[in-house]
């Protein structure tokens, strides 16, 4: 079975522009979340969209969003980009929201300049 | 706010030698344990998953789970220099801004050849 799937693996964007992240979860899960992930502060949680709403939110500003298709394929977009914004990137997908185990996509490297 | 902690390190041993990697996590609640394995540039790797107190084994990995002093342990046999990476310590949790699993901040392991 193929794993979690994610691109761009790498992005060089400007301040002030924005971006759109894709994951692709392993077949048949249905829950995707998104992580972003800095040397400092660790991995922290973004938001969980299982069935194509959004079930959990971190505590992170309205620019970062996303939303989920009905094949289960997940889209974050952060708008307005900030230095502070560079991060890798993280999906991670379940099967369903009783199983806790999660299994994470290769990541998207994002580099604001 | 929910925690999760470890010991950041770097834990180094000398190739051969048992590694000791340990989790203390805030929530009586936790039903669901796991540790992730990443290597330096990539993404985390689930390599154990722990539901009842005492031990599991898998290969090389022994998973070690004390509810009652909410402690978590990951005991790695045999260390090789692949097993140099830093591990997270990942916590089941009911949803809300922290997501459905809280992860500690990572152990860095070294094992020195």
């Amino acid at each position: 079975k193929a794993g979690v799937t994610q691109t761009p693996r790498y992005l060089i964007k400007t301040r002030g522009q924005q971006v759109t992240l894709s994951c692709s979860p392993i077949s048949g899960h249905r829950s995707v979340s998104w992580y972003q992930q800095t040397p400092g502060q660790g991995l922290q949680f973004l938001f969980e969209y299982f069935s194509e709403t959004q079930r959990n939110k971190g505590n992170f500003p309205g620019r970062f969003s996303g939303r989920q298709f009905s094949n289960s394929r997940s889209e974050m977009n952060v708008s307005t980009l900030e230095l502070g914004d560079s991060a890798l990137y993280l999906c991670a997908s379940r099967p369903g929201q009783a199983t806790y185990e999660q299994y994470f996509g290769p990541g998207t490297r994002l580099t604001v300049t | 706010q929910k925690e999760v902690e470890q010991n950041s390190g770097p834990l180094s041993v000398p190739e051969g030698a048992i590694a000791s990697l340990n989790c203390t996590y805030s929530d009586r609640v936790s039903q669901s344990f796991f540790w992730y394995r990443q290597y330096s540039g990539k993404s985390p790797e689930l390599i154990m998953s722990i539901y009842s107190n005492g031990d599991k084994e898998d290969g090389r990995f022994t998973a070690q789970l004390n509810k009652a002093s909410q402690y978590v342990s990951l005991l790695i046999r045999d260390s090789q220099p692949s097993d140099s990476a830093t591990y997270l310590c990942a916590v089941e949790n009911y949803g809300g801004s922290q997501g459905n699993l809280i992860f500690g901040k990572g152990t860095k392991l070294s094992v020195k050849p």
